[in-house]
């Protein structure tokens, strides 16, 4: 079973500071997720990645697939951007099409100060 | 579209009650799961579906039952409540052809915050 760990497990920061955010696991995967949980609870798909670099607007998602490691990072923070970010991964070889076979990490609680 | 809706959104029951919550979704995904949130754990993965009338078990589905009579709803039922099943539900669902491994992004409803007391 795939362990992911999460770090830090919680982070405050200034309003405009660079955020970086991360994430480690144990075995080989085929996809890993960022998600977005927001202080009413409901949680949102950020990226899904299994190589390289995705960008969206402030936020980009690496990863580094021989080290097993991921991260997250926010350009210019935002008290908007304060939420529990959380990474998914799906073990490499896991059989069906769906994320049945998602590992969370616990999440990494961030707060922005203006 | 609304996406992926959940009732209720809050709900006390009394130890060995039953309730069932709600989910439906209006994106004709063919995926639909059942997580429950415990405070400091990751979500838990209790019952997933890969299309109506195919249902799965997770990793804690111990207590709970599901039905995917329709692409569009997946209700999760619980009988006889115990407090252990204090938690916050979310209902997801993705789309997959299954020709690959990859898992793909996951929607999620809003939540119900069960207390069994």
């Amino acid at each position: 079973k795939n362990e992911v760990e999460q770090s830090p497990q919680n982070l405050t920061a200034q309003e405009g500071e660079f955020i970086t955010i991360n994430c480690s696991y144990s075995v080989g995967i085929s996809a890993l997720h960022w998600l977005q949980q927001h202080p009413g609870g409901g949680i949102v798909s950020l990226f899904m990645l299994s190589s390289g670099k995705k960008k969206h607007g402030r936020l980009i998602a690496t990863i580094n697939i021989q080290e097993k490691h991921s991260s997250l990072h926010i350009t210019a923070s935002h008290p908007r951007d304060s939420a529990v970010y959380i990474c998914a991964v799906r073990s490499e070889g896991y059989s069906g099409g769906g994320a049945d076979g998602l590992t969370f990490g616990k999440g990494t609680h961030l707060i922005i100060q203006p | 579209n609304a996406g992926v809706t959940q009732t209720p959104k809050f709900r006390i029951l009394k130890i060995g009650q039953s309730m069932t919550l709600q989910c439906t979704q209006d994106m004709n995904h063919n995926y639909m799961y059942w997580y429950r949130q415990d405070p400091g754990m990751g979500l838990k993965l209790i019952y997933y579906s890969v299309g109506a009338g195919i249902t799965d078990k997770g990793e804690v589905p111990n207590g709970y039952n599901v039905s995917r009579s329709t692409t569009e709803d997946f209700p999760l039922r619980l009988e006889l409540a115990a407090p252990s099943q204090t938690s916050v539900y979310f209902c997801a669902s993705s789309y997959s052809t299954g020709q690959e491994i990859r898992s793909y992004e996951q929607y999620f409803g809003p939540g119900t915050r069960l207390t069994v007391t």
